[in-house]
């Protein structure tokens, strides 16, 4: 079975400059989730998906971050104008309707420098 | 909100070893943890569970031990190899807003 897939795998930006992530996650998984992990930090859910529709944004920063889920199956997250502090790992999650979370997989995440 | 601690950031220990990151939560009704392993460049991987129902679960060579007076969880690892070294995060799942809610983690260096 593939795994979640991110890309791209890392990516440099200056501050100010719009940068977009994509996820893919494994086939049939309806809930989708993206979390930002701080270098040093446990990671911190920005946003969960269930098909297309958003469950939980409550963390999301909505000045600068957006995400959507079209059709329900891959996502993109995007972040416009990007600050200094959200340099991170963002990470994409799915998880199969139903499913437990012990059966939540996690993708290798998008490592972000903002200079 | 539900929070998450763990007690050492860093933990160094000798191949062979028995190896215990600590973990405490501060809402008394949650009722589900969870830890993971992190290796360098990869996304978090699911160790073992437990549901509050329990004080005691046990997998191949980890065990995760729940203790709901006091509000700690523990990873104990028996036999510590190389291939454990990561970083290990325990997770709350938060009662009142049904997500994950992740501690800061543990860096666990086995060294032969």
């Amino acid at each position: 079975e593939a795994g979640v897939a991110q890309s791209p795998r890392y990516k440099i930006i200056e501050k100010r400059q719009s940068v977009a992530f994509w996820c893919n996650p494994i086939s049939g998984h309806a809930t989708l989730y993206w979390y930002q992990q701080i270098l040093g930090q446990g990671p911190k859910l920005l946003i969960q998906f269930q098909n297309n529709g958003v469950v939980d944004d409550s963390q999301l920063p909505k000045d600068r971050f957006s995400a959507e889920r079209l059709k329900g199956v891959d996502s993109t997250l995007k972040i416009q104008p990007a600050k200094l502090e959200d340099s991170a790992v963002y990470l994409c999650a799915s998880r199969k309707r139903g499913g437990e979370y012990n059966e939540q997989f996690f993708g290798p995440g998008t490592r972000l420098t903002v200079l | 909100g539900e929070s998450v601690g763990l007690h050492l950031p860093t933990l160094s220990v000798q191949e062979g070893d028995n190896s215990i990151i600590n973990c405490a939560y501060s809402n008394s009704a949650s009722d589900y943890f969870i830890w993971y392993k992190q290796e360098s460049g990869k996304g978090p991987q699911f160790i073992i569970d437990i549901r509050s129902n329990m004080d005691k679960r046990q997998g191949q060579r980890v065990t995760v031990l729940l203790n709901k007076t006091v509000k700690h969880l523990s990873l104990q690892i028996a036999a510590t190899q190389p291939g454990d070294s990561a970083v290990y995060f325990c997770a709350v799942l938060s009662g009142g807003y049904n997500k994950l809610i992740f501690g800061a983690g543990t860096r666990l260096a086995v060294h032969p």
